[in-house]
């Protein structure tokens, strides 16, 4: 099972907004990932959690919280977004194994910031 | 940095046709590299990996790619392509033991019938 989930699958916000995005996989995977797609473009990194600790945050503004609860889940916080963030967010998660260190993408939420 | 380049954007086949995309990274010592797979409102897919052994690997549709180390290339390649390989295709790299995904720019494959 190589199954990522991501809720909701489509969300619409207002700058003054406060959302959440989840994502959960139970592959047994320690390392999890947030990427940002806008259309025609390849996904972009955001933020990288190994072993539930964030190890790398990509110069991501604030107004992105990432957070992980547990070796399972991983949230993203959204508060007072751009219209500019609109874009399709997924997640990705991988064993830390170098040699079994493939990411398995969620099938993404897509984002609209009014 | 690393890079990776794909160096077609964009490529028109007929069904049946024989396809092959390149890519090439930047990076001089030990890469794992990966094809990557989204059809159209899908959500990406695993199509191969490499990460050592036989430079020709298999993937999942009837795709191969092969890796030629002294080229820095990992070409993804399929002899007959299909209506439903119509998407977009992205090579994809790790080095250096650090768990960053480097994408290219992706090619968008349109296969007519």
């Amino acid at each position: 099972d190589t199954e990522v989930t991501q809720t909701p699958k489509h969300l619409v916000m207002g700058m003054t907004n406060k959302k959440s995005l989840k994502c959960e996989q139970h592959m047994g995977h320690r390392a999890m990932y947030w990427y940002k797609q806008k259309a025609k473009k390849p996904p972009e990194l955001m933020f990288v959690y190994s072993y539930e600790k964030l190890s790398i945050n990509e110069s991501v503004p604030s107004r992105f919280s990432p957070e992980c609860p547990n070796s399972s889940l991983l949230n993203l916080h959204l508060h007072a977004l751009q219209p500019e963030d609109s874009a399709l967010y997924l997640c990705a998660s991988s064993h830390l194994d170098r040699d079994r260190e493939t990411q398995y993408f969620g099938p993404g939420t897509r984002l609209l910031v009014l | 940095a690393q890079s990776v380049s794909q160096h077609n954007h964009h490529v028109i086949l007929s069904e049946a046709a024989s396809l092959e995309l390149g890519c090439n990274y930047s990076y001089g010592g030990t890469v794992n590299l990966f094809w990557y797979v989204q059809y159209p409102g899908q959500h990406l897919q695993l199509l191969l990996k490499y990460f050592s052994g036989d430079p020709l690997v298999k993937g999942i549709k009837g795709f191969e790619a092969e890796f030629i180390k002294s080229k820095f290339s990992f070409n993804l390649r399929k002899p007959s392509v299909q209506w439903s390989d119509t998407a977009e295709y992205f090579c994809a790299v790790i080095s250096g033991g650090y768990n960053k995904l480097i994408f290219g720019a992706g090619t968008r494959l349109a296969v007519h019938p």
